[in-house]
């Protein structure tokens, strides 16, 4: 089963600030199948990235996502105030499918 | 545009079973897509339970592998879960979602969830 470790845990910044969040995988993933989700309270998760770097349907271009192998980074090139959330990654490339434990952005 | 909408009890009794099904519109579940089941206990992240495909063909989480069983019904375009010996750690919003792996598409459709609520 690959871990996957987000950090930091929580991260506090400004509307206008950028963002950067970072997954790490306890082994190489599977044709880099990283994704990244959004989750609002009392939400659905909404898929923002695929494949390490694809943008979903209807993502904002200020949502990038990086990486390779086992390391892998989702930037957000500047908060607005709807961005702030908690955001998961996962890595659909190999079974079972297993999510990291959040990253919560704050306002701060 | 895939729609997923879950359904079931929302309070189950503990050593019970927890019974859902996800009805999909929008697309045939005898498409190349995986049909999974997702959890989320209050104030927690997200774990995956398991898929499966239009074949019968499963892949389940192994700390859940001895309670749960998902099964797909082609011909009302739906599939479902089953989970037993339920206590109160099973407690939380279940998910159904699917994906495109031969695409190499996440999952970007999502039921609303539904809360299980595991209590006498």
């Amino acid at each position: 089963e690959i871990v996957l470790t987000q950090s930091p845990g929580t991260l506090s910044l400004s509307p206008g600030e950028r963002a950067t969040l970072s997954c790490r995988a306890s082994q190489s993933v599977n044709s880099n199948y990283l994704a990244w989700y959004q989750q609002k309270p009392g939400q659905t998760p909404r898929l923002l990235i695929y494949g390490a770097s694809t943008r979903a349907t209807g993502i904002p271009d200020r949502f990038s996502g990086s990486g390779s192998g086992a390391d892998f980074t989702l930037t957000i090139g500047r908060l607005e105030p709807e961005d702030f959330a908690v955001y998961y990654c996962q890595q659909y490339g190999s079974s079972p499918i297993t999510f990291g434990q959040g990253t919560r952005l704050e306002i701060k | 545009q895939v729609q997923l909408l879950e359904s079931g009890p929302g309070v189950v009794k503990p050593s019970g079973t927890l019974s859902l099904t996800c009805a999909v519109s929008g697309a045939s579940i005898s498409n190349t897509n995986w049909w999974t089941w997702v959890r989320q206990p209050p104030g927690k992240g997200l774990e995956w339970i398991g898929e499966v495909y239009h074949s019968g063909l499963t892949n389940y989480n192994p700390s859940l592998k001895s309670r749960v069983t998902i099964s797909v019904d082609r011909s009302k375009n739906q599939f479902s879960v089953r989970l037993n010996s339920l206590t109160a750690a099973d407690t939380a919003v279940y998910y159904c979602a699917t994906y495109s792996p031969g695409a190499g598409v996440a999952h970007k459709y999502w039921g609303r969830g539904t809360l299980v609520t595991v209590s006498s």
